[in-house]
């Protein structure tokens, strides 16, 4: 069965330095997505991206936030310059459209990102 | 923006019994209602889903109800058994699909044998 693959499963990063997250969508999927979710807290949208844009983000998809599909199979989350308030799991997940019929958002298994 | 509230945090049910979890949205132009599992270790997965023109959908031991007066909906499960054991989440979008989801805070579901 297809499935979205993250990597790493975990990473920890120093304060102020830069991460990149990877995922590698379902292959005949458009739309691709990221959340996170801090320990304790709710799961969160970061963005969605769509036909090399992004087509929504949240207030929390700020400057520090970048993504990018760089070579057709990937769909990195860049973290300029990370925070300790950074510490969350990150979760891509990608849907074959968005359509009736297509809504269905497939997720990856998370990559902890824990900031020191 | 959109919030989502879900209830209980937390419920134990004997294996064979119901479970329902509730959940509560603020903004009425939310049309598109999933419910995701989460087993140890894993990302969320879709369970089932309805949308804002349907009153209930069922799948085997699965339904979900949605009132849009009340803006709430609820997840039954019948027949429960050990592997129905996980965190659920609700969920909630304006986007008619999983775009920009808003998620309630899940609930730990434990099906005692």
């Amino acid at each position: 069965e297809p499935e979205v693959t993250q990597t790493p499963s975990h990473q920890v990063t120093q304060m102020g330095q830069e991460v990149i997250l990877r995922c590698v969508p379902i292959s005949n999927h458009l739309y691709f997505y990221w959340y996170r979710q801090i320990l304790g807290q709710k799961v969160e949208f970061l963005v969605s991206f769509y036909n090399n844009e992004i087509s929504e983000k949240s207030e929390i998809f700020d400057d520090q936030f970048s993504v990018e599909r760089p070579d057709g199979s990937n769909f990195t989350l860049k973290i300029r310059s990370t925070k300790l308030e950074d510490s969350a799991m990150y979760f891509c997940a990608s849907s074959e459209g968005v359509g009736r019929g297509y809504t269905e958002a497939f997720f990856g298994q998370g990559t902890r990102l824990t900031v020191v | 923006g959109e919030n989502v509230e879900q209830h209980p945090s937390t419920l134990s049910v004997q294996e064979g019994d119901s479970a329902v979890i509730k959940c509560t949205y603020s903004d009425s132009a939310s049309n598109y209602f999933p419910w995701y599992k989460q087993e140890l270790g894993k990302g969320p997965q879709l369970i089932i889903d309805i949308r804002s023109n349907v009153g209930e959908k069922k799948d085997q031991r699965i339904a979900v109800t949605l009132n849009k007066t009340a803006k709430h909906f609820s997840l039954h499960i019948t027949e429960t058994q050990p592997e129905d054991s996980a965190v659920y989440f609700c969920a909630a979008s304006k986007k008619g699909s999983a775009r920009q989801l808003t998620f309630g805070s899940g609930t730990q579901l434990t099906v005692l044998p």
